[in-house]
């Protein structure tokens, strides 16, 4: 089945441990982004990829980091510099851009830095 | 950024009537393209409705239909014949062409209960 696929489920970290979250997707699309959803926050954009070795910054970029060697696969890192780590983390994917925008979403996972 | 307003964080509806969400939207772009997210309590976000900006007539995915007023920038979902699977967070979002790709942002959510 394609499909989007983000592991684990739940993460949990010590504090000033930096922790890649996996999404890998087989849907052949070119376009990736990850969110972070706190409550009453809606979901919020760390950076997103169009093609392969290329991404961009999303709206709260800053103590995360991202690669996107392969087109089936963009991790995640929550590095120790992002203050507040503990949230639920979304991945998506979707074919590009214009008629074909609809994003697919992975399960996503939840962090908690103890 | 592009900003996207929902203003109504909760709302409630029963079950076979006719509730509308609100979403505004803020940009200097003429091309675009609008949704609706679902998110269950699953978690998992679920696509409701999709509308382009260059679409004049509104969009239709059986029980749930937008009110797209280009000019006001407004892009409302109305859910009708609500049913008590229809509970959910329910977001808009908005996606452009920029110089980096396309990125799509969300607003911040309703929650909707449908009760019996």
């Amino acid at each position: 089945d394609g499909g989007i696929t983000q592991s684990p489920k739940y993460l949990f970290r010590k504090e000033g441990q930096n922790v890649t979250l996996s999404c890998e997707q087989n849907l052949n699309h070119d376009a990736m982004y990850w969110y972070r959803q706190d409550p009453g926050q809606g979901l919020r954009l760390i950076y997103y990829s169009q093609i392969v070795n290329d991404f961009q910054k999303g709206d709260i970029a800053e103590g995360y980091s991202v690669s996107r060697e392969k087109k089936e696969s963009f991790p995640l890192t929550v590095t120790s510099a992002q203050k507040n780590p503990t949230a639920f983390y979304l991945c998506a994917s979707s074919r590009g851009g214009g008629m074909n925008t609809e994003a697919f979403f992975g399960q996503g996972t939840r962090l908690t830095v103890v | 950024a592009q900003t996207v307003t929902q203003s109504q964080p909760e709302m409630s509806v029963q079950e076979a009537e006719t509730v509308t969400l609100s979403c505004t939207y803020d940009t200097s772009e003429n091309n675009y393209y609008l949704f609706w997210y679902k998110q269950p309590p699953s978690r998992q976000m679920i696509l409701v409705i999709r509308q382009e900006a260059y679409k004049q007539q509104n969009a239709t995915e059986n029980r749930f239909s937008v009110n797209f007023q280009k000019a006001a920038k407004s892009f409302s979902l109305k859910i009708s014949d609500s049913q008590l699977g229809d509970t959910a967070m329910y977001f808009c979002a908005f996606m452009k062409h920029g110089t980096s790709g396309y990125a799509l942002n969300f607003g911040k959510g309703t929650s909707l209960l449908v009760t019996p």
